[in-house]
This record gives C-alpha cells, structure tokens and sequence, in this order.
C-alpha cells in the first residue's frame, strides 16, 4: 500500500494569512495526488486533482504543487470559509489512501 | 451536481452483515466508477472499494474477503455488503463517484452505520 502522510496535523492561523500543507507519498505517484477540504459534519469537497488541477468553483487562491512523492496545498490569504480539515488522497494505485488530515483552525 | 444520498440502517449487531444503497446514473454517454468510502467518528477516510458501469469491481485488500460491492439489476443503485462487522466498523459511509478510477469527484451526504449490541 501507498501510505500517505501530512504535515502538520493541525495548524492555526488567522483571516489574510498564507498557510502551506505538505503531503508526502511512500512511492512515487507522479501526479496522481488529490486534495480534499473537510468542515464537521459535511461531505468532504474536492479541492484539487492531478496534484495542480482547480476542481470547477474552487478559488484560485488554492494552489497545488507537487510530483513523486512531495506535494504542496497553499492557501495564499486565509478566508473565514478555509478553516477545516484538508486532506490529501493518491489516486495511483489501489487502495486509494488518504492521509491523516490537517486540521486548520483560528 | 446531483445530491446522492446513502440509505441503510443506521445500526447493525457485531457479526451481522452491513448493507447501504446509493442512486446511480448510468447512461451510455459517460462512464462512471462507483465507490464506498467510509470516515470512522473522528477519523480520517478510508476507500472501501468501487464498481464501475461495466460491473467490474476493485476493494481495498483490507476489506477484500468480507465486502461486496454490486449495482441492481435495474441500474438505479449500487449497494455495499459488509459482513462479520465489529465496533471498529462503525463509521460514516459515503457514496462518491468519478468517471476516472481512484477519483473521487462527487459524494453523497453520507450514513453513519452504528455497529453495536
């Protein structure tokens, strides 16, 4: 299995800030790396797919970066709406493992 | 985006056999792959499996000897089958669907499943 790993686990930060999560592979999975957005009680959102790509309506102030096994979200200035749980998922190989999440707070 | 919603009882007994239902749309245009998902209580998630319109299925090792994953006759609904369930199976279930393999681009709202005497 691909495991997958985040750093932090949980971050604080305040409204105007630029934050970055990093997401780190166990192999290589080239670009295949998806990120997720999480508030309580509400269905995980698709962020980002393909390590980079804007899933349709996400804000540009959402950027992925990354490839092998070393990937990057930044939020370039924090909105009230950001503060959730992000998680980064492969989409290389079965099973298709998610991360631990990062827990983003005030 | 169409709003799916998972159906099932919310609780089963340890050892008994959890089943949830999700709609699906299948149609000759656009081919789609059908996932469960679940998301123990504060937890993180973890892919279950998926059957795509063709019928063909691919589970996590760590589900593969108990789970089944299937789509009605009529192709209105895919269903999860997992048996022989014990507490650490309680979870919420989701139901998410791309039409590329180990995407999951759309999700339905999600059952929490109970697993307890």
């Amino acid at each position: 299995d691909i495991q997958m790993t985040q750093s932090p686990s949980s971050l604080s930060a305040s409204v105007g800030d630029r934050v970055t999560f990093t997401c780190r592979a166990s192999h290589s999975i080239s670009t295949y790396l998806n990120w997720f957005q999480q508030k309580p009680g509400t269905v995980p959102k698709p962020l980002i797919y393909a390590a980079s790509r804007l899933q349709s309506g996400v804000p540009s102030r959402f950027r992925g970066s990354g490839s092998g096994t070393d990937f990057t979200l930044t939020i370039s200035s924090l909105q009230p709406e950001d503060f959730a749980t992000y998680y980064c998922q492969q989409s290389y190989s079965n099973p298709y493992t998610f991360a631990q999440g990062t827990k983003l707070d005030i | 985006q169409v709003q799916r919603h998972g159906s099932g009882p919310g609780l089963v007994r340890p050892s008994e056999t959890l089943s949830l239902s999700c709609p699906v749309s299948i149609d000759s245009m656009t081919s789609y792959y059908w996932s469960w998902i679940r998301q123990p209580p504060g937890k993180g998630l973890e892919w279950i499996g998926y059957i795509s319109d063709s019928g063909s299925t691919d589970y996590n090792p760590s589900f593969k000897s108990r789970v089944t994953i299937s789509i009605d006759a009529s192709k209105t609904q895919f269903s999860l089958k997992l048996r022989s369930v014990t507490a650490a199976d309680t979870a919420v279930y989701f139901c998410a669907y791309s039409q590329y393999e180990g995407y999951f681009d759309y999700w339905g709202q999600g059952t929490l499943v109970t697993v307890s005497s």
